[in-house]
């Protein structure tokens, strides 16, 4: 079946410092990728997506690559600030109508001043 | 246009008693998923509708059930609630992709369940 691996939090820096979060899939034909944040307290929202192989997402200065040879949609930002601080979930969403939108298990951010 | 809003916002239940929650979709979108997402885990699909009609489901029993009105809004039910029930239940909704895929998920910010 589908699946996504993260890597595992938590991910704590300083501020200023460079972000990576490495995610890689697992899935049958050709998903749609996604990365969604969850503020403390709150619901979760989309970040980027990128829909086919080399496309970069981009939003508020972070970027992931649709690597498809990977299968990997690393997320990166060259410079974390305190208000980044929250949980970040990569997510497929394949042609299976049964899982159509799997997630992964999230990787917890903390930035320091 | 409004987003998508779920009610209520918490909750809490004894074991074997009944919940329904409740999610209004983003304005023009036809199609609503839910999830249960676990304290520290991520969301886990329980299953969708487009246009009224159940249009996949995760890996969650029977007693886990939906609806979906002509507004688009939906409800999700659980019966005979169980303690491991006790989770973050999401609400999204969306549009169909072009391809047919579902595209981006729009979510609500969840109705904390609680079931002791």
């Amino acid at each position: 079946g589908n699946s996504v691996t993260q890597m595992e939090g938590p991910v704590t820096l300083s501020e200023e410092a460079f972000l990576t979060i490495n995610c890689t899939y697992t899935a049958t034909g050709y998903p749609s990728l996604f990365w969604y944040v969850q503020y403390p307290g709150e619901g979760l929202q989309l970040l980027l997506k990128a829909t086919k192989a080399d496309d970069k997402g981009s939003n508020k200065g972070f970027e992931a690559t649709y690597r498809k040879e990977t299968t990997s949609f690393h997320l990166e930002k060259g410079s974390v600030q305190v208000s980044d601080s929250a949980v970040y979930f990569c997510a497929l969403s394949a042609d299976n109508y049964g899982q159509n939108f799997v997630f992964g298990p999230g990787t917890r951010l903390s930035v320091l001043p | 246009e409004t987003g998508v809003t779920q009610s209520p916002t918490h909750l809490i239940k004894t074991r074997g008693q009944q919940v329904t929650l409740r999610c209004s979709s983003q304005s023009g979108h036809n199609t609503v998923s839910w999830y249960q997402q676990a304290l520290g885990q991520g969301p886990q699909f329980i299953f969708q509708y487009y246009r009224e009609e159940e249009n996949g489901r995760g890996n969650f029993p029977p007693r886990f059930s939906g609806l979906q009105f002509p507004n688009y809004s939906s409800e999700l039910n659980v019966n005979a609630l169980e303690l491991d029930d006790s989770a973050l239940y999401l609400c999204a909704s969306s549009l169909p992709g072009t391809s047919g895929l579902t595209d981006t998920q729009y979510f609500g910010p969840g109705t904390r369940l609680t079931v002791l």
